[in-house]
């Protein structure tokens, strides 16, 4: 069954600090993963997209990472900011198909504390 | 270049009545999806239309859902005779090509605000 998991499923840490959300999937075949930023009451904003062939992408503080034969990925933030309070989401891609080979975590709840 | 517009934000039906939600596109994009976020769940794919077209609903409820892309006016995702099983977020989201395939793995889409639907 294809599916994508996310841990920790909530994670407080205090502002300036660094953290890492982990992201494993049994997606196959595998076309590419994305993560994305949603806000409270808002919808999801794209922080990167990777192929396979991609192991790290960076957008500012974000840097995701990608280990396709282990199936896993993680997006590591730098320097938290209390903005960075959010829903993190890793969504991976079915090769080819139809629009509904698109398979979303239910996403880590992230809250930056000052 | 104005965002993905949804509206009403937040709409309140009692059960058996009509709901009905709307979606303009980001500028040039002719490409819209629907997703369904129910409370601690993540978002699940509903139907996908180009101007026009119903290119994928396979994610939709066989009954009481229904969806349009006119070629004037926004995307409208219709619930008749809501239960309360249908409250959630629903969201769109535009793309100017589309998105997610082999071809064109790293096209973005951009998602709107969603709306909120309570069924009570």
């Amino acid at each position: 069954k294809n599916q994508v998991e996310q841990s920790p499923q909530s994670l407080i840490i205090l502002e300036g600090k660094n953290c890492t959300l982990q992201c494993n999937y049994t997606v196959s075949p595998f076309s590419n993963l994305r993560w994305y930023k949603q806000d409270t009451g808002r919808g999801p904003v794209s922080l990167t997209i990777m192929t396979f062939s991609e192991n790290t992408k960076s957008n500012g503080r974000y840097t995701a990472t990608l280990d396709a034969d282990t199936k896993q990925s993680s997006l590591h933030i730098t320097a938290s900011q209390l903005s960075d309070s959010a829903s993190y989401i890793c969504v991976v891609t079915l090769y080819g198909g139809s629009q509904g080979n698109l398979i979303f975590g239910k996403g880590t709840k992230l809250s930056v504390k000052p | 270049n104005a965002g993905v517009m949804q509206n009403p934000r937040h709409l309140v039906r009692r059960r058996g009545q009509e709901a009905r939600l709307r979606c303009s596109p980001m500028k040039g994009h002719s490409h819209v999806y629907w997703y369904r976020q129910l409370p601690e769940e993540g978002l699940k794919f509903m139907v996908y239309l180009q101007k026009e077209n119903i290119i994928d609903e396979s994610g939709m409820p066989k009954e009481r859902f229904s969806a349009e892309f006119p070629k004037e006016g926004p995307s409208i995702l219709r619930i008749q005779q809501v239960v309360r099983g249908d409250s959630a977020a629903y969201f769109c989201a535009s793309s100017p090509n589309r998105i997610f395939t082999g071809t064109a793995r790293n096209t973005e889409a951009f998602f709107g605000q969603g709306t909120r639907l309570t069924v009570v």
